[in-house]
């Protein structure tokens, strides 16, 4: 079946550690993004790619980094310098970014010890 | 964006239709309007978009008001299956980012 594989579903992270949240897509879509989640709260945009090789900061970009060398793939870093990584973390696909819908995974829950 | 007001929660009978509101006034021309839903731990799931015609797929259907300053989200005959929390979310064409508020959460009750 044809949908969007994050990994793994729990994390937890060690202050001072990076980590990195695998997303895949086997959707052949062009676009791809990455969302945090908070209790309670909506959806704030962290990065985003058009195509493969490119990708645009979000509005919560600070302290995060992606790369997008394929077209299946955009794997999110959550580094140190990200001073409150706790959070619920979507990764999301769409065929363009014009109005065609947003699909999602179903979500890394980051923990920090 | 434009704003969107949607009640914070609502109660349906299992079987019956669940009708959501969703109040978009200062929406413009080149504005969609998009459901997606959310189940509790889960990523959000796309139900269905429309611009100003009246949209139907398997999942629902969405009526919007001819002026379009209003829409609402029908599930024909819910199931307990369909508790969640219903984002009504409005776009402009062409924007890269989906902007969620808090949704309403609906309780299917059998």
């Amino acid at each position: 079946d044809g949908g969007i594989t994050q990994s793994p579903k729990y994390l937890f992270r060690k202050e001072g550690q990076n980590v990195t949240l695998s997303c895949e897509q086997n959707l052949n879509h062009d676009a791809m993004y990455w969302y945090r989640q908070d209790p309670g709260q909506g959806l704030r945009l962290i990065y985003y790619s058009q195509i493969v090789n490119d990708f645009q900061k979000g509005d919560i970009a600070e302290g995060y980094s992606v790369s997008r060398e394929k077209k299946e793939s955009f794997p999110l870093t959550v580094t140190s310098a990200q001073k409150n990584p706790t959070a619920f973390y979507l990764c999301a696909s769409s065929i363009d970014h014009t109005t065609r819908p947003q699909h999602f995974g179903d979500g890394t829950r980051l923990s920090i010890l | 964006d434009a704003k969107t007001t949607q009640p914070p929660s609502m109660d349906c009978a299992e079987g019956r239709a669940a009708n959501l509101p969703c109040n978009h006034s200062t929406i413009s021309g080149n504005e969609y309007v998009y459901w997606y839903r959310q189940i509790h731990s889960q990523g959000p799931q796309y139900i269905i978009h429309g611009l100003k015609n009246n949209e139907t797929n398997e999942m629902a259907s969405l009526i919007i008001t001819e002026d379009r300053k209003s829409s609402t989200l029908i599930l024909p005959h819910a199931t307990l299956r369909d508790t969640a929390v219903y984002y009504c979310i409005v776009r402009v064409e062409g924007d890269y980012k989906l902007s969620f508020g808090a949704g309403t959460t609906v309780t299917v009750r059998a």
